[in-house]
């Protein structure tokens, strides 16, 4: 069955560095977020990515983030500047048609520490 | 605002058990409500969803969900639980706009005892 994959699953960085996470959605889908979870926080929706372009994004996703499909097959996440309240798990997700009833499939998620 | 409430942070049941796990929801509109998933190392998977009709959803791995406007939730059941169904469980809400967010609650996580 296909799946949305996520790497790397951990990672930790000085604060004030640059990060990129990456996710595979999966293949055939043209809908893709990326969402993150404080510890003990509920999962808040970052951004929405459509055509080549930001179609929703939160209040969170400020000028610090950006999002880029580099390929065919890849949607990051960068992080231009880590503060250590960026610590967080960060899921991607895909969908493959635009009816909000399609489900999104969610990926493992990437575990980012700030120290 | 649209939000999810999950008032059970952590809930223990014994297997073979049942089990209730507590959604409710604020959405102006008829909401898209979801169920999903997470076991360690995981990501989250779907349980189930709904939009319209029969306010009795079935999903996989044995689960259900009753609907109840009057009351804005959307509790998940399940007659009788098996260790492996120990995980986080997330309640949330979708808009009906096309490639929106959902908006998800805490989470629950479900401890199984034998």
């Amino acid at each position: 069955e296909p799946e949305v994959t996520q790497t790397p699953s951990h990672q930790v960085t000085q604060m004030g560095q640059e990060v990129i996470l990456r996710c595979v959605p999966i293949s055939n889908h043209l809908y893709f977020y990326w969402y993150r979870q404080i510890l003990g926080q509920k999962v808040e929706f970052l951004v929405s990515f459509y055509n080549n372009e930001i179609s929703e994004k939160s209040e969170i996703f400020d000028d610090q983030f950006s999002v880029e499909r580099p390929d065919g097959s890849n949607f990051t996440l960068k992080i231009r500047s880590t503060k250590l309240e960026d610590s967080a798990m960060y899921f991607c997700a895909s969908k493959g048609q635009p009816a909000s009833t399609d489900t999104q499939y969610f990926g493992p998620g990437t575990r980012l520490t700030v120290l | 605002a649209q939000s999810v409430t999950q008032p059970d942070i952590h809930i223990t049941v014994s297997e073979g058990a049942s089990l209730e796990l507590r959604c409710n929801y604020s959405y102006g509109a008829t909401p898209y409500l979801f169920w999903y998933v997470q076991s360690p190392g995981q990501g989250l998977q779907l349980l189930l969803k709904y939009f319209s009709g029969d306010t009795l959803v079935q999903g996989i791995k044995g689960f259900e969900a009753e609907f109840k406007r009057s009351q804005s939730s959307f509790n998940l059941r399940k007659p009788s639980v098996h260790w492996s169904d120990a995980a986080e469980y997330f309640c949330a809400v979708g808009a009906h706009q096309a490639g929106t967010a959902l908006i998800f609650g805490k989470g629950t996580t479900l401890s199984v005892s034998s």
